[in-house]
């Protein structure tokens, strides 16, 4: 497709539940992000693909959450045993640079998916 | 610890310039982004970089530590949320919490 795209758009879930978020990037594009937004926040960072290698997680809240990206392309975002903490937008950004070199910084977000834990 | 500030709201007129003020404590950042955000749709980058630079109607000044983004002949359609970052080189950008841009016909 021609942008960043991210399912489900909404996901409810009860306390306690696991849930799988999923990206499909921009085509090409070697760098992919995971970012959460809380009510009122700004995207906090998550986790770092190039290509298939998870270079950065240090982000990730606990571990409950888990992301992969296993050919390079499609990412899954996990959160295992959801709290009402997790709630919040979940968004996916890809870039077409590896960004330590190019230092170009633009991303290209998706629409997120906005979880609610009961 | 590294953050961006920015105001949580801003509020102006149609037709006037508004302008959105950032500053950072991060300590290897040198480029500023901004981006806008209308709520349920993706974040889009509306100007960049580490020097002032303009996009359209979009101005973006630049000092070491801070930015603004002026917003020139603003209309009711620009309403949105307007979010500072900082790209410290490596993996992360680090963001603002958003500024929400109210504008009065």
């Amino acid at each position: 497709g021609a942008g960043v795209s991210q399912s489900p758009r909404y996901k409810v879930a009860k306390r306690g539940q696991d849930v799988a978020l999923r990206c499909d990037p921009i085509s090409g594009h070697v760098s992919l992000f995971w970012y959460q937004q809380a009510l009122g926040q700004g995207p906090e960072f998550l986790t770092y693909f190039q290509n298939e290698a998870q270079l950065d997680k240090s982000g990730l809240p606990s571990d409950r959450f888990f992301a992969e990206r296993p050919e390079g392309s499609v990412s899954t975002l996990k959160i295992q045993r959801t709290q009402q903490e997790d709630s919040a937008v979940y968004l996916c950004a890809s870039s077409p640079y590896r960004i330590v070199q190019a230092n170009t910084g633009e991303l290209f977000f998706g629409e997120g998916s906005r979880l609610t834990v009961l | 610890k590294d953050q961006v500030f920015q105001p949580s709201t801003v509020a102006s007129s149609e037709g006037a310039v508004v302008e959105i003020f950032c500053n950072h404590s991060v300590s290897n950042a040198y480029n500023f982004f901004w981006y806008l955000h209308f709520p349920g749709c993706a974040p889009r980058l509306l100007v960049k970089g580490s020097k002032p630079s303009q996009q359209g109607r979009y101005n973006m000044t630049y000092e070491r530590f801070s930015s603004s983004l002026l917003i020139l002949q603003v209309r009711e359609a620009d309403a949105a949320v307007y979010y500072c970052a900082c790209h410290t080189g490596g993996f992360k950008t680090i963001f603002g919490a958003g500024t929400r841009l109210f504008v009065k016909a």
